[in-house]
């Protein structure tokens, strides 16, 4: 059965970069036709699609967010990494990992619980 | 590009029915059919309940279905049940490999 969990660095400071890694189990990151996407959703808003990244590491990020963002895979490890430069108080929110495949269009599932970062100045 | 619109509540008695609308534009669910409805309950994982705008995955009840019209999906739940108290989002395909969520909408049963 396919997990991901996320980790990482709970609390920020303004102007420091977000660094989440995402370990997944029951399935290799480098499995064909696989994305791996981040999502998160600030306390008491939507949810936001960050970025995801093929297992060919090619990469699409919302173009919000594409000049502070970064997704790397770690096939070694079998993770997947979130890294979010010049971070505010903007960026508090939960982050969650997910797959989705064959295509970006496709569902994200499943999920990651989630990892609560937030950011103070 | 900007949040699919949705209710920010919704609720309905045990065994009633309730839909909930997720409003976009013709750039993004009216112009492609890959909605998708997932279900949060605090502190878990959100869950694939509907993809493709009408497609359950496998295990979901039949008691949820989506539909969509226009640049408007609607996800219906149908004999509602205490378990299905919680939070709702909506996404879409927004086009150039672009993704889009709404802003959820919270599910109360009454």
């Amino acid at each position: 059965q396919l997990q991901l969990q996320e980790s990482g660095p709970g609390l920020l400071k303004t102007s420091e970069t977000l660094s989440l890694t995402c370990t997944v189990s029951g399935d290799s990151i480098s499995s064909s036709s696989t994305f791996w996407g981040w999502i998160r959703r600030p306390p008491g808003k939507g949810l936001e699609w960050i970025g995801s990244i093929f297992y060919t590491g090619t990469t699409y990020y919302n173009p919000s967010l594409k000049s502070r963002v970064t997704i790397s895979l770690d096939t070694s490890k079998n993770q997947f990494s979130l890294r979010l430069s010049s971070v505010m108080a903007a960026d508090t929110a939960v982050y969650y990992c997910a797959r989705h495949w064959p295509t970006i269009a496709a569902p994200f599932d499943p999920w990651g619980q989630g990892t609560l970062v937030t950011v103070s100045s | 590009q900007s949040a699919l619109t949705q209710p920010p509540s919704a609720s309905g008695s045990p065994g009633q029915s309730v839909t909930i609308s997720c409003t976009g534009t013709s750039s993004d669910v009216g112009a492609y059919n890959f909605v998708s409805w997932y279900q949060h309950h605090p502190g878990k994982a959100p869950k694939l309940m509907i993809y493709e705008v009408n497609r359950r995955p496998s295990g979901v009840p039949d008691r949820f279905s989506g539909s969509k019209s226009g640049d408007t999906a609607s996800l219906t739940v149908s004999g509602l049940q205490a378990e299905d108290e919680g939070a709702y989002y909506c996404s879409s395909y927004a086009g150039n490999n672009n993704l889009v969520f709404g802003g959820g909408t919270k599910l109360t049963v009454l």
